[in-house]
């Protein structure tokens, strides 16, 4: 069985710190592993996926994840936060555990940004 | 361009009515999805579409009925729902069915309230 977990419901970061946002998962096949971001009243926008490429991930807006199979992790990092950032943010794992590969969501960080 | 738009933005409802939810993309996508969001949760998985044909039914109420048009449009029609049925509904698609290859495209969803 897939799963996720999302070690921190809430991150406050100052404007122009680094934001680290950590993921473990589960899994029983070789994941596929996403961050999406969603802001207030919003739809969910992917930033990154991982498919067993390279283990370090590049996505939109700054922000990148790196894949560390001995450690189950796929934690996402920015160097710099931006007040835009403040959002909530989903770490998904997908993989063979059923023939489709079902998302399967963490519970969600939300990140505060102050100036 | 990775657009899927859905209409209405906001729908309010009596516990009799009858309304439905659209959901569009141009993206030659061949699944098709539509999730269930409360606050502050991850959304849950309530439809899979794949090629036009309901592919996966999450258990969720007959209240709900799903339609797939064609290949661009799905469609969720509401009846005699619940206030408990007040959420955020997202839809998505991907390229194909299998999520742990092909990244979900998400729209903005529909909040809906019952009254």
């Amino acid at each position: 069985a897939q799963s996720v977990t999302q070690l921190d419901s809430h991150v406050s970061v100052s404007e122009g710190t680094p934001v680290l946002l950590r993921c473990n998962y589960s899994s029983s096949y070789s994941p596929s592993l996403f961050w999406y971001v969603q802001h207030p009243n919003k739809g969910l926008q992917l930033l990154l996926k991982y498919t067993s490429a390279a283990t370090l991930v590049k996505g939109i807006n700054g922000f990148e994840a790196e894949f560390k199979k001995s450690e189950t992790s796929f934690h996402l990092t920015k160097p710099s936060a931006h007040m835009s950032d403040a959002a909530e943010y989903f770490c998904v794992v997908s993989d063979r555990t059923d023939s489709w590969g079902k998302l399967q969501f963490g519970a969600g960080t939300q990140v505060v940004v102050t100036p | 361009d990775t657009e899927v738009t859905q209409t209405p933005k906001h729908l309010v409802m009596g516990m009799t009515n009858k309304k439905s939810l659209k959901c569009e993309q141009h993206m030659g996508h061949r699944a098709m999805y539509w999730y269930k969001q409360k606050a502050k949760k991850p959304p849950e998985l309530m439809f899979v579409y794949s090629y036009e044909k309901l592919s996966i039914n999450e258990s969720v109420p007959s209240r709900f009925s799903p339609e797939c048009p064609n290949s661009s449009l799905l469609n969720l029609h509401l009846h005699a729902l619940q206030p408990e049925d007040s959420a955020l509904y997202l839809c998505a698609s991907s390229q194909e069915e299998t999520s742990f290859v092909y990244e979900q495209y998400f729209g903005p969803g529909t909040r809906l309230t019952v009254t």
